[in-house]
């Protein structure tokens, strides 16, 4: 069984540009999260989906970011028109229902 | 209301010793409180987790201590190693109907001396 699986594992993007990771669940997991960590900091909580639903968007900011897990194939994180502020590790876990989150190795996005 | 203070914020200690890492919380909704262990250019690992309903949970060389009252946990880690070295997150959250949204500490970055 393999784990959750990031790509890529690391992304450049000029400001301006977009900006897509995507994040495979475990086999079996239907729960979804995206996190950032800043460096030298904890992780941010962002988003949690299910199959084609967003369940909780709190920690997304309001504009350029969305995310989405379709019925089929990975969830995705886009940020659009990517900031300096913008570079950071973007971490994805998945979970079946209340049950332990498994993160994948991350995106490592940096904004030059 | 959701934030989870961790200290210290970094911790050195010899081969063999006890290092303690310290966890509070705020939100007296929080039901689950995991610990994770982070490596160098690696996603967080879940190493140990607690419930409430308990004051304490061993697992091998980490023991999560609880005390509910106070609102605190703490991590201890027994016989430390050098492979320990890693950076340690608390984090907590609800396991109601919303699933697992965790909320993590500011870290705690562990070196291990041999």
């Amino acid at each position: 069984n393999a784990g959750v699986m990031q790509n890529p594992r690391h992304l450049v993007r000029r400001r301006g540009q977009e900006a897509r990771l995507r994040c495979s669940p475990m086999k079996g997991h239907s729960h979804v999260y995206w996190y950032r960590q800043l460096p030298e900091e904890g992780l941010k909580f962002m988003v949690y989906l299910q199959k084609e639903n967003i369940i909780d968007e709190s920690g997304m900011p309001k504009e350029r970011f969305s995310a989405e897990f379709p019925k089929e194939g990975p969830s995705i994180l886009r940020i659009q028109q990517v900031v300096r502020g913008d570079s950071a590790a973007y971490f994805c876990a998945s979970s079946p229902r209340q049950a332990e989150a498994f993160f994948g190795q991350g995106t490592r996005l940096t904004v030059v | 209301q959701q934030q989870v203070k961790q200290s210290p914020q970094s911790l050195i200690v010899q081969k063999g010793g006890i290092p303690i890492i310290n966890c509070a919380y705020e939100n007296t909704a929080f039901d689950y409180f995991p610990w994770y262990q982070q490596f160098p250019g690696k996603g967080p690992a879940l190493l140990i987790a607690i419930r409430p309903d308990v004051s304490e949970k061993k697992e091998g060389r980490f023991t999560i201590s609880f005390n509910k009252s106070a609102k605190q946990f703490s991590l201890h880690i027994m016989d430390s190693q050098p492979g320990d070295s890693a950076t340690y997150f608390c984090a907590a959250s609800k396991k109601d109907n919303a699933g697992n949204m965790l909320t993590f500490g500011g870290g705690t970055r562990l070196m291990v001396k041999p």
